[in-house]
C-alpha cells in the first residue's frame, strides 16, 4: 500500500534553533501534502495545506513566517520550524494523497522537543 | 463554523460491539474517513465513504451529517483513538474531530 515516511522522527533542541521535517511519498505523487499538529491530549490540528509548486495554504492563526513549507517535487515536502521555542513543542505529523478527495495516508510523526 | 463531533470517550467489554458517533457542521463535506491511531504511530484509515461500508470488524453507517464507526467483537488490543474526519472537493483537506479514547476491559 501506499507509505509515506517522515523524518526526524524526535527531534530535541535548544531554544531559538529552527527544525525542518521532511515528508516524502515513497511510492506514489503527492500533489498535496498537509501538516498537522498535535498536542498532548487533543486532537490533530491542520496547519496548512502543501501544494506542489505553489504556496502553501496555512489555516487561521498558523503563522506562515514561523512554519515555513516547501513542497518543491511531487514526492517531498518539507516544515521548517524557525526560533523554535519551548511553546512549540509538539508532535508533528504529514499525511500525503494523490488526488483530492482521495484517502490521506499518513506519516509516523515527528515528536519535537525544545528546551 | 466547520467542525467534526464525536465523544472523547468510549468504553466497552472485549466481545461487544462498539459504537463511535460522529457528527460534523462541515459545508460542502459528504465523506466520512475513520482513522485508528496508536499514538507515535501513523493514524490508519479503517472506512470511508458516502454511504455505509464494511471493512473487515469495521463498519460505517451514513447520513448527510453524521456517521457512526461500528467494531465487532471488539478485542483489548483495540483500545486505541479513533478519529472521524470529514471532507469534500476541498482538495483533499479533511476536519478532524477530537478523537474517541476506546477502552475495553476484558
Amino acid at each position: 500500500g501506499a507509505v509515506v515516511s517522515q523524518h526526524p522522527s524526535w527531534v530535541i533542541c535548544k531554544s531559538g534553533t529552527s527544525v525542518k521535517i521532511e515528508c516524502r511519498s515513497l511510492d506514489f505523487q503527492a500533489t498535496t501534502m498537509f501538516w498537522y499538529r498535535q498536542f498532548p491530549k487533543q486532537s490533530l490540528m491542520l496547519m496548512a495545506t502543501s501544494n506542489e509548486g505553489s504556496k502553501a495554504t496555512y489555516e487561521q492563526g498558523v503563522e506562515k513566517d514561523k512554519f515555513l513549507i516547501n513542497h518543491a517535487s511531487l514526492t517531498l515536502s518539507t516544515l521548517t520550524v524557525t526560533s523554535a521555542h519551548p511553546e512549540d513543542s509538539s508532535f508533528y505529523i504529514c499525511s500525503a494523497n494523490g488526488q483530492a478527495n482521495k484517502p490521506q495516508h499518513f506519516g509516523d510523526g515527528t515528536r519535537l522537543s525544545i528546551l | 463554523k466547520d467542525q467534526v463531533f464525536q465523544p472523547s470517550t468510549v468504553a466497552s467489554s472485549e466481545g461487544a460491539v462498539v459504537e463511535i458517533f460522529c457528527n460534523h457542521s462541515v459545508s460542502n463535506a459528504y465523506n466520512f474517513f475513520w482513522y485508528l491511531h496508536f499514538p507515535g504511530c501513523a493514524p490508519r484509515l479503517l472506512v470511508k465513504g458516502s454511504k455505509p461500508s464494511q471493512q473487515g470488524r469495521y463498519n460505517m453507517t451514513y447520513e448527510r451529517f453524521s456517521s457512526s464507526l461500528l467494531i465487532l467483537q471488539v478485542r483489548e488490543a483495540d483500545a486505541a483513538v479513533y478519529y472521524c474526519a470529514c471532507g469534500g472537493n476541498q482538495g483533499g483537506k479533511l476536519i478532524f474531530g477530537q478523537g474517541t479514547e476506546l477502552s475495553v476491559k476484558p
